[in-house]
């Protein structure tokens, strides 16, 4: 069965470090996500994207975040200057379509521990 | 906007009983509703969902979910808890059919042998 795939699934960086999440989502795929998890507390959402740009994003997708499809198969979340309170856990997730099916596939995540 | 409330964080069953989480949500208008599964150090796992039409869904595992239009609710069962259940479930919701969802804040299930 077509999963999401996301790499690497943990990574440690620094304070004030740039990082960038990886995803693959499901191919032929339309609708791509970006969630975070702070551990063991509920699901955020972070950032939706559709047709090549963001459809939707929360007041927590400011301006250290950025997504981008670079080349039609990977979905990538980018920080620019890691904060502490950045260390969580990233979801990607995608969707196929707007006439259905209508969940969203969840990635397994990438761990992130900003020191 | 759109909220989900799991009025409680922990539920607890004995292995065999039935067992039931709860949903309450609040969107704008015709609802999307989901329940997603999380294992220990994994991702969401998609259990089932509501869009449209019967009442009574079911989904994978052998959980169902009963959708109340009137009392906005949407919660999760199961007749007979296994010990493998024993997980992090949330519920979700949005209001259109691609976007955002809104999730709830988690029901710890544990089922005791």
């Amino acid at each position: 069965e077509p999963e999401v795939t996301q790499t690497p699934s943990h990574q440690v960086t620094q304070m004030g470090q740039e990082v960038i999440l990886r995803c693959v989502p499901i191919s032929n795929h339309l609708y791509f996500y970006w969630y975070r998890q702070i551990l063991g507390q509920k699901v955020e959402f972070l950032v939706s994207f559709y047709n090549n740009e963001i459809s939707e994003k929360s007041e927590i997708f400011d301006d250290q975040f950025s997504v981008e499809r670079p080349d039609g198969s990977n979905f990538t979340l980018k920080i620019r200057s890691t904060k502490l309170e950045d260390s969580a856990m990233y979801f990607c997730a995608s969707q196929g379509s707007r006439t259905g099916p209508y969940e969203q596939y969840f990635g397994p995540g990438t761990r992130l521990t900003v020191t | 906007a759109q909220s989900v409330a799991q009025p409680e964080d922990q539920v607890n069953v004995a292995e065999g009983n039935p067992l039931t989480v709860k949903c309450t949500y609040s969107v704008s208008g015709n609802p999307y509703l989901f329940w997603y599964v999380q294992y220990p150090n994994r991702g969401l796992q998609f259990l089932l969902k509501y869009i449209t039409g019967d009442n009574l869904v079911k989904g994978s595992y052998g959980f169902e979910a009963e959708f109340n239009k009137s009392q906005t609710s949407f919660h999760l069962k199961k007749p007979s808890a296994l010990v493998s259940d024993s997980a992090l479930y949330f519920c979700a919701v949005r209001d259109t059919n691609a976007g955002k969802s809104t999730f709830g804040d988690g029901t710890t299930l544990t089922v005791k042998p």
